[in-house]
């Protein structure tokens, strides 16, 4: 049973133009969300995060919006740049109970010149 | 420079062989953990360490092993009770609690001969 769902496989974006990606989550313990990055043949890397206590969280040309109720987080990235062309993971984790950190399946994102 | 080695970057196996990954890291980094990813699957976890002399099972322990005997290694064995261990394995380090971002190594990719 996933508890970390990105629906989407993969995604393309015009160069300039904004890239949202989405992820949805099922366990309501889950109070705090990150984004990774992952380039093909390397680790991923950590690109921001949300505790629930918050709604949004920026990062230059990266922001991430947590809509509790519906269970729903994402990613904004503007402008989308060539080099955002990656993988991105949604994860998450319950802080009251382990150090376990469930990831979704990944969105392929494609920029397109 | 602070990070996270894996190696080797790539690995050969023969059938009914045990091979062990090297994961070292020297951020000082209390937790470890090791990731599968399969094409077109997320991150699953296989094992993780929260101290020296002690880990715990992911999601998909069976035919795996870890030790912890040093806080800076995490080594995985890869043994012949994995029925299909052709995949990319990733190393991951963080601070420890669950709401500190991991830190990850640049996989090592095994491949059965």
């Amino acid at each position: 049973d996933q508890q970390v769902k990105q629906n989407s496989p993969s995604l393309s974006v015009q160069e300039g133009r904004i890239s949202i990606l989405n992820c949805d989550y099922t366990n309501s313990m889950f109070d705090y969300f990150l984004w990774y990055k992952k380039y093909p043949a390397e680790g991923p890397t950590f690109l921001i995060s949300i505790s629930s206590i918050k709604d949004k969280n920026e990062d230059g040309r990266f922001t991430v919006f947590l809509n509790k109720s519906a269970k729903h987080l994402s990613l904004h990235i503007v402008p989308s740049q060539p080099g955002d062309s990656a993988v991105y993971f949604c994860a998450a984790s319950a802080m009251s109970r382990d150090d376990k950190i469930i990831f979704g399946k990944g969105t392929r994102l494609h920029i397109l010149p | 420079d602070g990070g996270i080695t894996q190696s080797p970057k790539y690995l050969f196996r023969k059938e009914g062989q045990n091979v062990t990954l090297s994961c070292e890291q020297n951020l000082n980094h209390d937790a470890m953990y090791w990731y599968r990813q399969d094409p077109g699957q997320g991150l699953r976890l296989i094992y993780y360490s929260q101290i020296v002399n002690d880990f715990q099972k992911g999601d998909i322990a069976e035919g795996y092993s870890v030790s912890r005997e040093k806080k800076e290694s995490f080594p995985l064995t890869v043994t012949s009770a994995q029925k299909n261990p052709t995949a990319f394995y990733l190393c991951a380090s963080s601070m420890g609690p669950s709401n500190q971002p991991q830190h990850f190594g640049d996989g090592t990719r095994l491949s059965i001969l």
